[in-house]
């Protein structure tokens, strides 16, 4: 199984709401990583996971809460979200713990819109 | 600042030619480097790296040259295939600092 599945595909939130976008991997990896791309701009990282641990929190707003609850689990808590916010989130996982070098192995994605 | 560019949003290609994508990096502290391509409602998928000690790297029909001086690098398609149609991506890293950059994107369309 090399595939990073995502789930939902698609939400549209509220700014008020909470909500989770969910990762998952069976490849055994230990990294997994967010990464959070607007329309017309490169993926930009947020959140590096090694080991089930935050190793690197690229400036992200509180309101963006991640979470690893085991090694093939990621979860990204959203709360009070500003329409800004909106864009598509991917996740990634790799084998190695260097983000830089290592094989990134991504997910379709999650298309975030707030309203 | 956009330390990683892809000036060319799209290109396109005739079946069987030559296609050759373009990336231009800011910062002299990256050292590694790597495309990724993407198709519509997928992930971005690992493609092709290159370290900065080298100036070429081939893999089938893909090669990355890397031009430290200028700071590019050009990802070449030989020969090119309607399934190469995709978006790629150049990433950039350096091994101080927790630098990882995306390029922009370009997008490649191979005309059957």
């Amino acid at each position: 199984d090399t595939e990073v599945t995502q789930t939902p595909k698609h939400l549209v939130m509220g700014m008020t709401n909470k909500k989770s976008l969910k990762c998952e991997q069976h490849m055994g990896h230990r990294a997994m990583y967010w990464y959070k791309q607007k329309a017309k701009k490169p993926p930009e990282l947020m959140f590096v996971y090694s080991y089930e641990k935050l190793s690197i929190n690229e400036s992200v707003p509180s309101r963006f809460s991640p979470e690893c609850p085991n090694s093939s689990l990621l979860n990204l808590h959203l709360h009070a979200l500003q329409p800004e916010d909106s864009a598509l989130y991917l996740c990634a996982s790799s084998q190695g713990l260097d983000y830089r070098t290592d094989t990134q192995y991504f997910g379709p994605g999650t298309r975030l819109t707030v309203l | 600042d956009q330390q990683v560019k892809q000036n060319s949003p799209s290109l396109s290609v005739q079946e069987g030619r030559i296609s050759i994508l373009n990336c231009d990096y800011t910062n002299s502290m990256f050292d590694y480097f790597l495309w990724y391509k993407k198709y519509p409602a997928e992930g971005p998928t690992f493609l092709i790296s290159i370290s900065s000690i080298k100036d070429k790297n081939e893999d089938g029909r893909f090669t990355v040259f890397l031009n430290k001086s200028a700071k590019h690098l050009s990802l070449h398609i030989v020969p090119s295939q309607p399934g190469d149609s995709a978006v790629y991506f150049c990433a950039a890293s350096a091994s101080t600092g927790n630098q990882f950059y995306f390029g922009t994107g370009t997008s490649l369309t191979v005309i059957p």
